[in-house]
């Protein structure tokens, strides 16, 4: 009841290009969905979240798509940079819970 | 303002002693969250704190393990007689909120353990 699933575990992109990381839950009681952006040996950054009483949410290159039905959420990384060359985690949480299940995380690679 | 700072940011523990860890909060945070990463796992939550008081502690393995997070003070995570397994990057974060719409939390840079 409590696990996130994500996918791919690790990405390769060409620069300019997309990325695309996936995420199904279980536990329908979830209602914050936040994406983390980790570097190694730093901590992981919040990047962007939602609520399930929006679709999408766009803070510059990262969009966050969200079906609450299929109880999925990806994140859209337009315009990949090789900066953006880090380990994704998408986590959620219940409003009340407060404590955050991650993904396992996505690796992501931008090649130049 | 600062961000969530945690120390050390590297602790090597043999077999047997004592690990503590330390987090400060971000400035005007009251709520405090530990976590545990693996290698090339991701994070697993632990224990989340108010001032004085443990909220949540589903996380937390049954013995051994304890979190405090005083009055006056960092949060510590302690870890006595640490075994190999114990082996990891322990982060801190740190929220303004509870049970509010929003869950923002911040992470620390890390404590990574390292038990020989």
């Amino acid at each position: 009841q409590q696990q996130v699933k994500q996918s791919p575990q690790s990405l390769i992109v060409q620069k300019g290009g997309i990325s695309i990381i996936n995420c199904a839950y279980e536990n329908t009681a979830f209602d914050y969905f936040p994406w983390y952006q980790q570097f190694p040996g730093k901590g992981p950054a919040l990047l962007i979240a939602i609520r399930p009483d929006v679709s999408e949410k766009k803070e510059g290159r990262f969009t966050i798509s969200f079906n609450k039905s299929a109880k999925q959420f990806s994140l859209h990384i337009m315009d990949s940079q090789p900066g953006d060359s880090a380990t994704y985690f998408c986590a959620a949480s219940k409003a009340a819970g407060n404590k955050l299940t991650f993904g396992g995380g996505t690796r992501v690679l931008v090649k130049p | 303002n600062a961000g969530v700072m945690q120390n050390p940011r590297h602790l090597v523990r043999r077999r047997g002693q004592e690990a503590r860890l330390r987090c400060s909060p971000m400035k005007g945070h009251s709520h405090v969250y530990w976590y545990r990463q693996l290698p090339e796992e991701g994070l697993k939550f632990m224990v989340y704190l108010q001032k004085e008081n443990i909220i949540d502690e589903s996380g937390m393995p049954k013995e051994r393990f304890s979190a405090e997070f005083p009055k006056e003070g960092p949060s510590i995570l302690r870890i006595q007689q640490v075994v190999r397994g114990d082996s990891a990057a322990y982060f801190c974060a740190s929220s303004p909120l509870s049970g509010g719409l929003l869950n923002e939390q911040y992470f620390g840079p890390g404590t990574r353990l390292t038990v020989t």
